[in-house]
């Protein structure tokens, strides 16, 4: 069974830093491409990131561009969304989702359950 | 960015009745790289319909995608209790992958 845990969320005032972690399980990890999503409180998902399976290649969305970097590390099956110079509107649950081992543009099969990054003074 | 443009924001509908969603993008997308999603008050988002019309592992035959173009279409035959929800269309074969601002389907 596919499982992704994400963690790393909380209370960060404006400009501070934050990284968020996905643990993934069930599935051959290295060989997936990895997303990060975001839902600001009661609104739509917004796609914030991507890295291939191998972590050579990654996208942003123009919003986090300069500030989010995504990695990950394939030996402990775990994905990562460091976060800088975070604003208010960065405020949201932020989901890690897997999107299939084959091409870059994919649908999400699986999303975690995730995690809360409240950014205030 | 390809805007993707969800109508109605909600759709008030008793079970049984028979639900039509409707996503607009704002410039043409291949039905191949078309999704739909399903969200639950605290829940993550669950896959239910990529390339258009392929229905996603585990999801019941009432819920059938179409279209084709700019114009897309998320049907469920007859809605059970469990249909009550958010839905949310995505496209993602071009960068930014975005996303629907969602509709939601309400026990009427």
């Amino acid at each position: 069974e596919v499982q992704l845990l994400e963690s790393g969320g909380g209370l960060v005032q404006p400009g501070g830093s934050l990284r968020l972690s996905c643990a993934a399980s069930g599935f051959t990890f290295s060989s997936y491409v990895m997303n990060w999503v975001r839902q600001a409180p009661g609104k739509g998902l917004e796609w914030v990131s991507v890295i291939s399976g191998g972590g050579d290649s990654t996208d942003y969305a123009d919003s986090v561009k300069g500030r989010f970097t995504i990695s990950r590390d394939n030996s402990k099956n775990t994905l990562y969304l460091q976060m800088n110079t975070l604003r208010a509107e960065d405020t949201a649950v932020y989901y890690c989702a897997n999107s299939g081992t084959t091409g870059f543009y994919r649908y999400f099969d699986h999303w975690g359950q995730g995690t809360l990054v409240t950014v205030s003074s | 960015e390809i805007v993707l443009t969800q109508s109605p924001g909600i759709l008030s509908l008793s079970p049984g009745e028979r639900a039509t969603l409707s996503c607009r993008a704002s410039q043409s997308v291949s039905s191949i790289y078309l999704a739909w999603y399903q969200q639950k008050p605290g829940q993550a988002p669950r896959l239910l319909i990529y390339g258009a019309s392929s229905r996603a592992t585990g999801i019941p035959d009432r819920f059938s995608g179409g279209g084709s173009g700019t114009d897309f279409t998320l049907t469920i035959s007859r809605l059970e209790p469990e249909d009550f929800a958010v839905y949310f269309c995505q496209q993602y074969g071009k960068s930014p992958r975005t996303f629907g601002q969602g509709t939601k389907v309400e026990i009427k």
